[in-house]
């Protein structure tokens, strides 16, 4: 199956600054979803981007899809203590079917008050 | 959105036994799915479970380890069946809200096999 990877980086920032992260993917998506994960709790969805999108915001978050380059970016601006956890995209694939997801290793996020 | 719970939200089990996880959603949905996700990593998809049709396995899970259940839209269950330490993990259910192409997930549940 298709797999979404995140740049495998744990990212160490200070309040107030903003995190990036990135998704590469393999394959065709339909849409690609991206969600946080709070010390091994349950997945809190973020933002959907759909394959003819190519930025989305949502509050704090923006975030961008390159379909040429397969490729996405998240990025949290002005973050807090409370954005601290992990961060997953997950990839809906055409060839993959029935709104299945893939998901990325994942990005762990330390914001320090 | 979609509201969904699971019971229970952890537990701790000796080998060889087998532990069943309810998934309930506030809405009715055709699509549900359970994911594990090991210690450390990512989520893997385990099945899918339509209502009314057998749960459609991923490679590497076999029905007689994970026997699903779908007895409604709103409601399933997946049971860890003769299990071992390597089961230990956090599983997920996720469901596809009603109009839209966002999955949503559960709180996990918490599986610690001794």
């Amino acid at each position: 199956s298709q797999q979404g990877e995140e740049d495998p980086q744990a990212l160490s920032i200070q309040e107030g600054e903003n995190a990036t992260m990135n998704c590469s993917y393999k394959t065709s998506i339909n849409n690609l979803q991206w969600y946080r994960q709070n010390s091994g709790r349950g997945l809190v969805h973020l933002i959907l981007i759909r394959s003819n999108e190519r930025e989305k915001h949502s509050g704090r978050l923006r975030v961008t899809l390159d379909t040429s380059k397969k490729s996405s970016s998240l990025l949290i601006t002005a973050s807090r203590a409370a954005d601290t956890a992990s961060y997953f995209c997950a990839t809906d694939a055409e060839d993959y079917g029935n709104n299945r997801l893939a998901f990325g290793k994942g990005n762990q996020v330390v914001v320090i008050p | 959105s979609a509201v969904i719970s699971q019971k229970p939200s952890r537990d701790i089990c000796q080998r060889g036994t087998s532990l069943t996880i309810q998934c309930q959603v506030d809405s009715q949905v055709t699509m549900m799915f359970w994911y594990r996700q090991q210690p450390g990593q990512s989520l893997t998809l385990i099945a899918t479970a339509n209502q009314g049709s057998e749960a459609t396995y991923e490679s590497g899970f076999v029905i007689d380890k994970f026997p699903i259940s779908r007895p409604n839209l709103t409601f399933s269950t997946l049971t860890v069946s003769n299990m071992s330490p390597e089961d230990s993990s956090i599983y997920l259910c996720s469901v596809i809200a009603p109009r839209t192409d966002t999955q949503y997930f559960g709180p996990g549940t918490r599986l610690t096999v001794l």
